[in-house]
């Protein structure tokens, strides 16, 4: 059963701690990426990776990172300077640039 | 820089309508357009992908037209139904493959 899992569900952070938020894809994708979005908005790109071991910032990668280690994971860390972090994040695949984009089922993170 | 525009924001319709979304962009340089659905709390589903050389995609009651010289899409929903009640999301991808997305239409159809 091939797909894109994402997990926790939910995750709750406390002032000052970083987390990471899980992206896996058993698709046989070369290109991930996250994507942050907030109510009533569209989704703005965090970070991508076209191929293992490089990744670009997106739009918004102020107090976040991430890792590209193995083709099927993709994790993201929201550190302690991003402020606003209360978000539902998003993570996706596709075979190539021009490709569809498949999507997880999110990961919605609170701050305590 | 690219900006996409969805109208309305939200719609209401009788089930059996048949609706249509719209979706505008700034610049028309685009690689291709994808329209996704949005259940709430969810990720997004994947409708329908148009390549920038394509006027039209069609899947089932959906139909995506393409305007790329006027920077206009068109999501058609032949007679809707409950379970199209969704979000529903255009995004344009620029060359470098990154998506640029639009805010959404909420869709509510009541039967």
């Amino acid at each position: 059963d091939g797909g894109i899992t994402q997990s926790p569900k939910y995750l709750f952070r406390k002032e000052g701690q970083n987390v990471t938020l899980s992206c896996e894809q058993n698709l046989n994708h070369d290109a991930m990426y996250w994507y942050r979005q907030d109510p009533g908005q569209g989704l703005r790109l965090i970070y991508y990776s076209q191929i293992v071991n490089d990744f670009q910032k997106g739009d918004i990668a102020e107090g976040y990172s991430v890792s590209r280690e193995k083709k099927e994971s993709f994790p993201l860390t929201v550190t302690s300077a991003q402020k606003n972090p209360t978000a539902f994040y998003l993570c996706a695949s596709s075979s190539g640039p021009a490709g569809t984009q498949y999507f997880g089922p999110g990961t919605r993170l609170l701050v305590l | 820089k690219q900006e996409v525009t969805q109208i309305p924001a939200a719609l209401s319709v009788p089930e059996g309508e048949n609706l249509v979304l719209n979706c505008s962009f700034t610049d028309s340089a685009i690689y291709n357009l994808q329209w996704f659905r949005q259940d709430p709390g969810k990720g997004l589903t994947s409708l329908l992908l148009i390549q920038s050389s394509q006027r039209e995609q069609t899947s089932g009651r959906l139909n995506a037209s393409l305007d790329k010289s006027s920077g206009r899409s068109t999501l058609y929903i032949a007679a809707s139904q409950p379970g199209d009640s969704a979000t529903y999301l255009c995004a344009v991808r620029e060359s470098q493959g990154n998506l640029i997305f639009g805010k959404g239409t909420k869709l509510s159809v009541k039967p």
